[in-house]
C-alpha cells in the first residue's frame, strides 16, 4: 500500500541536541511538507519541497532545517536553536499541478525535549 | 493574510444527531478547501477536497459546502456514530501557494453512544 511513513513515533531528546525526525512516501508525490502542531492550535508549516534538491521556507522555519535528495524522502532536522522543540511533527506530500491533489498526512513524530 | 477558522472548538452529540460543522475563512480567493479528519495520537486523513469553483462534495455520510463569497465551508455528518469521534480541521488553499495549506484549529466532535 502506498503511503508516508513518519519515524519514530516517540522520540526523546536532551535540550541542546540536534535529532532528525524521518519521512519517507512511497505515492510518487512531487510535494512534501513539514507541519508542526501544539495543544490547542492548528497546523503551522515548517518548510516545503516541490522538487529534489529544492525546499522553501514555511512560516515557523526558524531552527529548523531540512534537505530533499530523494523524491521519497525528506528529512526534518531540529536544531538546538529551535526554542521550543516539544510538539507533534506531521510530514505530508501532494501531488503538483492546480492545487487538485488532497494532502496525504503520515501518522507523525512526538518529539520531547527535556 | 490569509486566516481559517472553526467554530465550536468541541461538540458533544448523542449518537444518531446530523450535526453541522462550520469553517470559516477570511480572503475568499481561494483555490480549494479540503476537510480532514485526526484521530488522538494520529496523523490526518483527508476526508474531502471542494475545488473554488464546486458548490459541494459527497462522501458517504459525509457533505462538505462551500461558499465563497461569504467565506464559508461546512461539513455535515448525518446519522452520527461514536466512531465519527475525533478532530475535524478544514484547511483552504490560496492561488500561487501549491500545496500550502493555511489550517484551521480544528473542531473536536465526541459522539455519545
Amino acid at each position: 500500500d502506498g503511503g508516508i511513513t513518519q519515524s519514530p513515533k516517540y522520540l526523546f531528546r536532551k535540550e541542546g541536541q540536534n535529532v532528525t525526525l524521518s519521512c519517507e512516501q512511497n505515492l510518487n508525490h512531487d510535494a512534501m511538507y513539514w507541519y508542526r502542531q501544539d495543544p490547542g492550535q492548528g497546523l503551522r508549516l515548517i518548510y516545503y519541497s516541490q522538487i529534489v534538491n529544492d525546499f522553501q521556507k514555511g512560516d515557523i522555519a526558524e531552527g529548523y532545517s531540512v534537505s530533499r535528495e530523494k523524491k521519497e524522502s525528506f528529512p526534518l532536522t531540529v536544531t538546538s536553536a529551535q526554542k521550543n522543540p516539544t510538539a507533534f511533527y506531521l510530514c505530508a506530500s501532494s501531488m503538483l499541478g492546480q492545487g487538485a491533489s488532497p494532502l496525504h498526512f503520515g501518522n507523525g513524530t512526538r518529539l520531547t525535549v527535556t | 493574510k490569509q486566516e481559517v477558522t472553526q467554530i465550536p472548538a468541541a461538540l458533544s452529540v448523542p449518537e444518531g444527531e446530523n450535526l453541522v460543522l462550520n469553517c470559516s475563512f477570511t480572503d475568499s480567493a481561494i483555490y480549494n478547501l479540503q476537510w480532514f479528519r485526526q484521530d488522538p495520537g494520529k496523523g490526518l486523513t483527508s476526508l474531502l477536497l471542494i475545488q473554488s469553483s464546486q458548490r459541494e462534495q459527497t462522501s458517504g455520510r459525509l457533505n462538505a459546502s462551500l461558499d465563497k463569497s461569504s467565506g464559508r465551508s461546512t461539513l455535515y455528518i448525518a446519522a452520527s456514530q461514536p466512531g465519527d469521534s475525533a478532530t475535524y480541521l478544514c484547511a483552504v488553499l490560496n492561488p500561487g501557494n501549491t500545496g500550502k495549506l493555511i489550517f484551521g484549529q480544528g473542531t473536536t466532535l465526541q459522539v455519545k453512544p
